[in-house]
């Protein structure tokens, strides 16, 4: 089974503090995700990385910053968080091309900026 | 860029009614549809997905789904949902890549 962890499940942190959220997949998948999850809103892409080093833009980027630095692990930084950015985050990975007809979810982090 | 709208944003049937939950696209060119549920508490999991050939896509739990190119939907449906189902429903498109684009997601309530 495809495994993806994300390392807190619930997270507290207040205003202008740098928020780390890691991620880690078990199946040798190159793409790696970063969405946010909002009521009414679905997901929206943050960022998503096809290799290790490598990282694109998705839809909503202001605000965070990834770093890949190996392959199964994929890491979003929220430099100096805010309270509009509480939500639930959720990292997700799949195969490169053809491949990656699926993603795998992780179970998400719910984030509260204070 | 292409869009997704699941219209339905609530729903809440009784146990044995059927369902079908509407989600249309924006994207003229070829696409890839994608139905993905998330229980309570659970993390997201893929339902069924279509890449090509028969319209008529079945997937787990009873599920199916038909995509109708000239009206651009991909609507998933059930012909008798039971209390289990009760759960958040995403509609997805990939259009090229791997990235997909999502729906606002529709919660359905089951009552037993």
């Amino acid at each position: 089974d495809v495994k993806v962890t994300q390392s807190s499940r619930y997270l507290v942190k207040r205003t202008g503090e740098k928020v780390f959220l890691e991620c880690v997949q078990d199946m040798d998948h190159e793409n790696m995700f970063w969405y946010r999850q909002d009521p009414g809103l679905g997901l929206r892409l943050i960022y998503f990385s096809y290799d290790v080093k490598m990282k694109e833009k998705g839809d909503i980027p202001e605000g965070y910053s990834v770093s890949r630095e190996k392959k199964e692990r994929f890491s979003l930084i929220l430099e100096s968080a805010s309270t509009n950015q509480t939500s639930m985050y959720l990292c997700a990975s799949s195969f490169f091309g053809l491949r990656g007809n699926e993603q795998f979810f992780g179970p998400g982090t719910r984030l509260t900026v204070l | 860029a292409q869009s997704v709208s699941q219209h339905n944003h609530h729903v809440i049937l009784s146990e044995a009614a059927s369902l079908e939950l509407g989600c249309n696209y924006s994207y003229g060119g070829t696409v890839n549809l994608f139905w993905y549920v998330q229980y309570p508490g659970q993390h997201l999991q893929l339902l069924l997905k279509y890449f090509s050939g028969d319209p008529l896509v079945k997937g787990i739990k009873g599920f199916e789904a038909e995509f109708i190119k000239s009206k651009f939907s991909f609507n998933l449906r059930k012909p008798s949902v039971q209390w289990s189902d009760t759960a958040e429903y995403f509609c997805a498109v990939r259009v090229a890549g791997n990235m997909l684009t999502f729906g606002g997601g529709t919660r359905l309530m089951v009552k037993p």
